[in-house]
């Protein structure tokens, strides 16, 4: 696919539960970002990814939330003991190297409600 | 204190007209990128422009132009010619790299509606 695929699309789950959100960059993309857009509000930054590596990921609220990107491609968000304020669109991006001045190609997020 | 403040939360313009939706930013970084993305009913983060801290001259990509006014702190966005299709979200960001590591920071947004 030529743009940032994200799955899934939609996901409903209970308090508490486990989820698991999966980004998939342009192919070639080494820079890799998770975001977190609340309603009305703009997006959050949560981590960034350079290669297979967390180069900040500073942005993550708590240790209930953990990303991996384990051979430099897909990553994955996981969310534990999920809570209803984690309610939100994961919005995964992507670019080139991770330049200063690169754009970043944004997927279409993944809209998480928690019950 | 916030990075990123744009000041506008919603505004209305005619079409055919030029709009400047403002953006003020905060960061003791010599080096940073500042951006602005659309953002659609349909959700999608789309990449306008770009301007880096050190560029001399005003950004510009087609309508869209950046009107940056460093001393100030400023990177206000201007898009000429206004269209239907411009009704959308628009949200500055910034990027700067404070202790080795990058932040790329979002504002709240300013909800622009073209009128017909």
């Amino acid at each position: 696919g030529a743009g940032v695929s994200q799955t899934p699309s939609n996901k409903v789950t209970e308090k508490g539960k486990y989820v698991e959100l999966r980004c998939d960059p342009i192919s070639g993309h080494t820079a890799l970002y998770w975001y977190r857009q609340s309603l009305g509000q703009g997006p959050e930054f949560l981590i960034y990814f350079q290669g297979t590596g967390a180069a900040d990921d500073s942005g993550l609220p708590n240790d209930r939330f953990f990303a991996v990107r384990p051979e430099g491609s897909v990553s994955t968000l996981k969310i534990q003991r999920t809570e209803r304020g984690d309610s939100a669109v994961y919005l995964c991006a992507s670019s080139l190297t991770g330049g200063r001045g690169e754009t970043q190609y944004f997927g279409p997020g993944t809209r998480l409600l928690v019950l | 204190a916030q990075k990123i403040t744009q000041t506008q939360p919603g505004m209305f313009v005619q079409e055919k007209e030029a709009v400047t939706l403002d953006c003020t930013y905060d960061t003791s970084d010599q080096s940073y990128g500042l951006f602005w993305y659309k953002q659609p009913s349909s959700g999608e983060m789309i990449f306008l422009i770009y301007q880096g801290s050190y560029d001399e001259q005003n950004a510009t990509e087609g309508r869209y132009s950046l009107n940056f006014q460093k001393a100030r702190k400023s990177a206000n966005l201007v898009i000429s010619a206004s269209q239907l299709g411009d009704s959308a979200m628009y949200f500055c960001a910034m990027r700067e790299r404070l202790n080795r590591d990058d932040k790329i920071i979002f504002g709240k947004g300013t909800r622009l509606h073209i009128l017909p």
